[in-house]
């Protein structure tokens, strides 16, 4: 199975940071990488596919990066309402896995 | 609107079994992959299976933890989805969700989740 690494698990940041989270893959994954954002109590709802595509509705301040083991997540200018938790999940081969989760908390 | 709702949740004794339904409806639900994905209480997600589309002979994968236990089918007449689970676990005590999974680049990727249901297993 593959496994995703996220680092920081958890971060501090205030309104107006620049954040960048990293996943890092146990092997290669191309660019089948997507991230999601989940609050409390909600479902995740998904930011970015294919390691790099926004989807439609995300604000342009959110970008993803990366392919092969190494990708990241990064927030240019955080805002208020992007204080969550955020996952990256691979969709190279099955089982599909999701990393264990970096929670972004306001400082 | 795409719209999935997951129903059947509860609490279920160790070794019982318990079916979970999934209703969806805001686009074609036979051209999709659909997804069953849980999260135990304070805990990360964890993808538990997929099932194809009929063009794919609804052919299905799973997670090893639940490989053997679980089952995931559908009923594209009512649009419906499926995840029979038996000889429950107290570890399989999560919320459930139900998504779907479009096709982009290759690969499946969920774009839409359900709210949600939870099932507890104690004695």
């Amino acid at each position: 199975d593959i496994q995703l690494t996220q680092s920081p698990s958890f971060l501090s940041a205030s309104v107006g940071d620049r954040v960048t989270i990293t996943c890092r893959a146990s092997q290669g994954i191309s660019s089948y990488l997507a991230w999601y954002q989940q609050k409390p109590g909600k479902a995740p709802k998904l930011l970015i596919c294919a390691a790099s595509t926004l989807q439609s509705g995300v604000p342009s301040r959110f970008s993803g990066s990366g392919s092969g083991t190494e990708f990241t997540l990064t927030i240019s200018s955080l805002q208020p309402e992007d204080f969550a938790t955020y996952y990256c999940q691979q969709l190279n081969s099955y089982p599909l896995t999701f990393g264990g989760g970096t929670k972004v908390e306001i400082k | 609107e795409v719209q999935l709702v997951e129903s059947g949740g509860g609490l279920v004794q160790p070794g019982g079994s318990l079916r979970l339904s999934c209703a969806a409806s805001g686009f074609t639900f036979s051209d999709h992959y659909m997804d069953w994905v849980r999260q135990a209480p304070g805990k990360g997600l964890e993808w538990i299976g997929r099932n194809r589309n009929k063009a794919n002979s609804y052919t299905t994968e799973y997670a090893a933890s639940v490989n053997g236990r679980f089952t995931i089918s559908r009923d594209d007449s009512t649009s419906s989805l499926y995840l029979q689970m038996n000889s429950l676990k107290t570890e399989d005590t999560a919320v459930y969700y139900c998504a779907r999974s479009y096709f982009y680049s290759s690969v499946y990727y969920i774009d839409y989740w359900g709210q949600g249901t939870l099932v507890t297993v104690s004695s």
